[in-house]
């Protein structure tokens, strides 16, 4: 099956510094990927969809400026975390998806973000 | 295995035992279903899927029922094992749609 990658799979880090999440599509040209948030014990939340080539799609209430996305490559999405702050310490995962017939999406393994 | 609020439901089930997770979605235009598990720590996990022209289908071990007049999806799960402890969620979009919406998820636990 398609496999889809993150990194780093944790990181901590100081308040008011930036993060950059890494979500790769190993085996497959993903042309849409999306971000997902989850807080414990809560479900998925779609933050942002993304397609190669173009901006972002964020979902209401998502901060653009906050949350930056970049969809360089048809393998590769990238989610910065800007001046985080200990709310936005959560489980961010990514999925890929690679078109036709349903748009399947595969997801990745999850990064674990804590900010102190 | 119906969910209020931000409390994930729970079920436990003795081993060899069959479970039966719910959902209940909300759209409903929605015609494409899919149930995922989510083990700890991990990625959420393609189990199962059924379009809207079925009311039943059924994989190995897992079977989902759809029942569309209530808005409501089922997943079967045949003579349970440990490793089937996981969060199970629902989750609903348009055939062809690329955008996912969640449900709360089921955390099932298997009793040895």
């Amino acid at each position: 099956g398609a496999v889809v990658s993150q990194h780093p799979s944790w990181v901590i880090c100081k308040s008011g510094t930036s993060v950059k999440i890494e979500c790769r599509s190993l085996d497959f040209q993903a042309t849409t990927m999306f971000w997902y948030r989850q807080f414990p014990k809560q479900s998925l939340m779609l933050m942002a969809t993304s397609n190669e080539g173009s901006k972002a799609t964020y979902e209401q209430g998502v901060e653009k400026d906050k949350f930056l996305i970049n969809h360089a490559s048809l393998t590769l999405s990238t989610l910065t975390v800007t001046s985080a702050h200990p709310e936005d310490s959560s489980f961010y995962i990514c999925s890929a998806s690679g078109g036709a017939p349903h748009n399947e999406q595969f997801f990745g393994p999850g990064t674990r973000l804590t900010v102190l | 295995g119906e969910s209020v609020g931000l409390h994930l439901p729970t079920l436990s089930v003795q081993e060899g035992d069959n479970s039966i997770i719910n959902c209940a979605y909300s759209n409903s235009a929605s015609d494409y279903f899919i149930w995922y598990k989510q083990e700890s720590g991990k990625g959420p996990q393609f189990i199962i899927d059924i379009r809207s022209n079925m009311d039943k289908r059924q994989g190995q071990r897992v079977t989902v029922l759809l029942n569309k007049t209530v808005k409501h999806l089922s997943l079967q799960i045949a003579a349970t094992q440990p490793g089937d402890s996981a969060v199970y969620f629902c989750a609903e979009t348009t055939f062809g749609n690329e955008k996912l919406t969640f449900g709360t998820g089921t955390r099932l636990t298997i009793i040895p």
